[in-house]
């Protein structure tokens, strides 16, 4: 089955740090370039970065760039997000997700997981 | 930063009749653009890839149109279980980004 199962959200202060993971299955993960994409409950969606295949091409949207590092593991079939420098901005749901072929749509997503960020 | 505005945020529908919804970028896009559609408490799903490309298992009653800046999503005759939010994202070098998302309710 094709599954992407996200793990690691939580409720951490300002100025803290957090790990994301995704763990894939049902498709051969270092064939595709992964994602990770975020919605404010209740609100729109906000594409966070991405990674390819072989990890040599790094992508970052500019409210996160600088705090986030997207990285991957293809024996382990993760991906991850370590996230530093939270802000209360930062609260969403977090969604693992896979890109379409080389293109930047996303074809498969997870169920997500929820980061707060409060004091 | 490409902006995509969606208009109106709130469309109301009764079953069978047929929708369209707008998606406007802030400068050219070509046909790099996708729709999906989102359900309470799901993660989004792709319906259409490439501005009219419907993706594996989409309904044919989904057609998505449009080029440059201006796009549309077409739902032929709705079905009770299309009344979701829906959003248009646009793929530019890496720079993506999503309109606000329109919600398709039940009139």
């Amino acid at each position: 089955e094709v599954q992407l199962l996200e793990s690691g959200g939580g409720l951490v202060q300002p100025g803290g740090s957090l790990r994301l993971s995704c763990a894939v299955s049902g498709f051969t993960f270092s064939n595709f370039i992964m994602s990770w994409v975020r919605q404010v409950p209740g609100k729109g969606l906000e594409w966070v970065s991405a990674i390819s295949g072989s990890a040599g091409r790094i992508y970052y949207g500019d409210s996160v760039k600088g705090r986030f590092t997207i990285s991957r593991d293809n024996f382990r079939k993760s991906l991850y997000l370590q996230m530093n420098g939270l802000r209360v901005e930062d609260t969403a749901i977090y969604y693992c997700a896979r890109v379409s072929g080389k293109e930047g749509y996303f074809d498969l997503w997870g169920r997500g997981t929820l980061v707060t960020v409060s004091s | 930063e490409i902006e995509l505005t969606q208009s109106p945020a709130t469309l109301s529908f009764s079953p069978g009749d047929r929708a369209t919804l707008s998606c406007r970028a802030s400068q050219s896009i070509s046909t790099y653009l996708a729709w999906y559609q989102q359900k309470p408490g799901q993660a989004p799903r792709l319906l259409i890839s490439d501005a009219s490309n419907r993706a594996t298992a989409v309904p044919a009653r989904f057609s998505g149109s449009g080029s440059g800046t201006d796009f549309t999503l077409t739902i032929s005759t709705l079905e009770p279980e299309d009344f979701a939010v829906y959003y248009c994202q646009q793929r530019t070098n890496w720079s993506i980004t999503f309109g606000q998302g329109t919600r398709l309710e039940i009139k």
